[in-house]
């Protein structure tokens, strides 16, 4: 089934290692988008890429990195986790066209800093 | 910067009663759009809005674009118990490729 693959499912991560979640999609989309979720804060834009080889930041980017290498992957690192890093992190794509269309979301990864 | 209030946090209904919620901006969108999450799942989109005053359906859902631009509803008619869930909206200005979403609403159906 065409759609967004996320992994690992969930991780448990000591504080100061580094990790790097993946992200592939098959539908050939053009923007790619990471989002934390945490309670009572709904989902908050960490980094996006609007297109293979360019990155941007969203509202939360701190601490973490992202790489645009071709369209399908956009993987997430934390390079040095620090507990309130602890979240559920989705990845979503898009198709840009003439006006902005809907995100499409991955199933998560529950990371967990201790 | 832009921010998005969504009302209520939380609802317990019974089966077969009808839902409303809503979206307010504190800016101008040219899209909208409601998703659900289940639990342990990602957001699934329900229906998207892209023009003021645009009533949308999608089976017992319905959403609209308000006129103001600054805010939309979701209504769920004869509500069944898998429509427990959390729904979201979300909303964008043109051109950004960024969506700014609600803290959602948790819905609970009792039978």
């Amino acid at each position: 089934t065409a759609g967004i693959t996320q992994a690992p499912t969930s991780q448990i991560l000591a504080a100061g290692r580094s990790m790097t979640l993946r992200c592939t999609q098959d539908m050939r989309h053009n923007a790619m988008y990471w989002y934390r979720q945490d309670l009572g804060l709904g989902l908050r834009l960490i980094h996006y890429s609007n297109t293979a080889g360019t990155t941007g930041k969203g509202e939360v980017p701190d601490g973490y990195s992202v790489s645009r290498a071709n369209t399908d992957d956009f993987p997430l690192t934390l390079a040095s986790a620090v507990p309130s890093q602890t979240s559920v992190y989705f990845c979503a794509s898009s198709l840009e066209g003439r006006r902005n269309s809907p995100l499409h979301f991955g199933n998560g990864t529950r990371l967990t800093v201790t | 910067g832009q921010q998005l209030n969504q009302s209520p946090q939380s609802m317990f209904i019974q089966e077969g009663e009808d839902v409303s919620m809503n979206c307010t901006s504190s800016s101008i969108f040219n899209t909208w759009l409601w998703y659900k999450q289940d639990p342990g799942e990602g957001p699934v989109l329900l229906i998207a809005l892209y023009k003021a005053g645009e009533l949308t359906s999608n089976g017992r859902l319905t959403a609209q674009f308000g006129i103001t631009r600054k805010d939309s509803f979701l209504n769920i008619s004869a509500s069944i118990p898998s429509d427990v869930g959390i729904y979201f909206c979300a909303g964008s200005t043109s051109g950004t490729y960024k969506y700014i979403f609600g803290t959602g609403t948790r819905l609970k159906v009792l039978a």
